[in-house]
């Protein structure tokens, strides 16, 4: 599977759109971008996950570059509750191990 | 939906005792996953079953780690005898069948504590 590069850490003001990057630039034709976000004590949450096109669902919308080298997740207004470490993963279509990275450790402020 | 179930949420024990997880998957799913969660870092597989069949098992510790899906619906996790090194938090995930395009969903864990 290829690896993920994100940033450790980032701001965001609550009610604003957080982005968060993600560098898969050795990312293969059939490996998935997958999203997930860990609250303390909880286990990980999905979020989307995506190939080739953008994707929306109620949580987020994934934001795939055409060479498929990095991808943005967007969480259009962002909450209090969406504080939390959020991993990029890319997953290959053969490989169903989840290779969870260190993540981007997200603060969503007042 | 009910999502997946674990039991207990935690727990503590002293090396070389032994402990055991129970899992609950989401209705319908047929794929199980058990993960080793230390602190500061992300999921590491553990084995994966398909309905009672194991696919991969490639990461356990075999020699102290044991894992079942008698039914192809519950599972347990053991570990026997536990080492220091395995205070982690195990989690349980499942899907609804294997393959990349299928997500995974977790369950809160099981935070184990070793004296």
């Amino acid at each position: 599977d290829a690896k993920t590069t994100q940033p450790p850490s980032m701001d965001c003001a609550e009610g604003r759109a957080a982005n968060l990057p993600c560098n898969h630039s050795t990312i293969s034709g059939n490996e998935y971008v997958y999203w997930y976000r860990q609250i303390h004590s909880q286990g990980p949450q999905y979020i989307i996950h995506g190939l080739k096109n953008n994707e929306t669902n109620e949580m987020a919308s994934l934001i795939i570059t055409e060479d498929r080298k990095s991808s943005t997740l967007i969480l259009p207004h962002a909450t209090l509750r969406d504080t939390a470490v959020y991993y990029c993963i890319a997953r290959s279509y053969s490989n169903n191990d989840m290779r969870f990275g260190a993540g981007t450790r997200l603060t969503v402020k007042p | 939906e009910a999502g997946v179930a674990q039991s207990p949420r935690y727990k503590i024990i002293e090396k070389r005792q032994s402990v055991a997880f129970w899992c609950n998957p989401i209705s319908g799913h047929a794929t199980l996953y058990w993960y080793q969660q230390i602190l500061g870092q992300g999921p590491k597989l553990l084995i994966q079953f398909q309905n009672n069949g194991v696919v991969d098992d490639s990461q356990l510790p075999k020699d102290r780690f044991s894992a079942e899906r008698l039914k192809g619906v519950d599972s347990t996790l053991k570990i026997q005898p536990a080492k220091l090194e395995d205070s982690a938090v195990y989690l349980c995930a499942s899907s609804e069948g294997q393959g990349a395009q299928q997500p995974q969903h977790f369950g809160d864990g099981t935070r184990l504590s070793i004296l």
